[in-house]
């Protein structure tokens, strides 16, 4: 089955960028029927949708975010990857990556998760 | 944007109880929604969707009702792997989730 799994700095300094990237295996980031998306969640609060990728390279993202994040896809190495610039202390979070159920309306629940990865902000 | 919200935002019950936890979208979304229970230190895990569709894997005692603004996910006869925190996925436009519904043992 489809297994995801985020990697990347665990710490990252303020006004810097974050990267992270999501290795899928079991299953191919090409395969038109699902897209990938990133999904954080700060500890103890709630979660929030950062964007999302389709093979092709169609992205779309949170409003809120959207000035920060740029979403990539690497076929050849089935991977996509997170780039969040000028991150403060709010970035601090656990990410996640995610398959998008729906990759022709590219609007649908999320499955399977990654188990997600603690990125803290602070110099 | 859609708001959501969750109602309550947490709850005590026992093993055996009934459990129902509502999500409201702040305009209608049809069905598009989802719900998902996370355990402490785990990533998400796809309950239900299209509002009422039971995820493959997932027990029968887990349902989700619901269209328009206002959706419900019950729990027809807790069991202690249930003690989790649950949330709502609305798919509507942009993904938003609601703020969670924590269910612990009374």
């Amino acid at each position: 089955q489809v297994q995801l799994q985020e990697s990347g700095p665990g710490l990252v300094k303020p006004s810097e960028t974050l990267s992270l990237t999501c290795t899928v295996s079991g299953g191919s980031v090409s395969s038109g029927s699902y897209y990938w998306s990133w999904i954080r969640q700060p500890a103890g609060k709630g979660l929030e949708w950062i964007g999302y990728i389709y093979y092709s390279g169609s992205t779309n993202y949170n409003p809120s975010l959207k000035s920060r994040v740029t979403i990539s896809v690497d076929t050849s190495k089935n991977q996509f990857s997170l780039k969040l610039s000028s991150v403060t202390a709010a970035d601090t979070a656990v990410y996640y990556c995610a398959r998008g159920a729906d990759g022709y309306v590219r609007k649908s629940w999320f499955d399977p998760w990654g188990q997600g990865t603690l990125v803290t902000v602070s110099s | 944007a859609i708001r959501i919200t969750q109602s309550p935002s947490s709850l005590s019950a026992s093993t055996g109880d009934r459990v129902t936890i509502t999500c409201r979208a702040s305009q209608g979304i049809s069905s598009y929604l989802a719900w998902y229970q996370q355990k402490p230190g785990k990533a998400p895990k796809l309950l239900i969707y299209a509002a009422s569709t039971l995820q493959s894997g997932v027990p029968s005692r887990f349902s989700g009702s619901g269209s328009g603004t206002d959706f419900t996910l019950t729990i027809s006869c807790l069991q202690s792997e249930d003690f989790a925190t649950y949330y709502c996925q609305q798919y509507y436009s942009y993904p938003v989730f609601g703020p969670g519904t924590k269910v612990d043992i009374k």
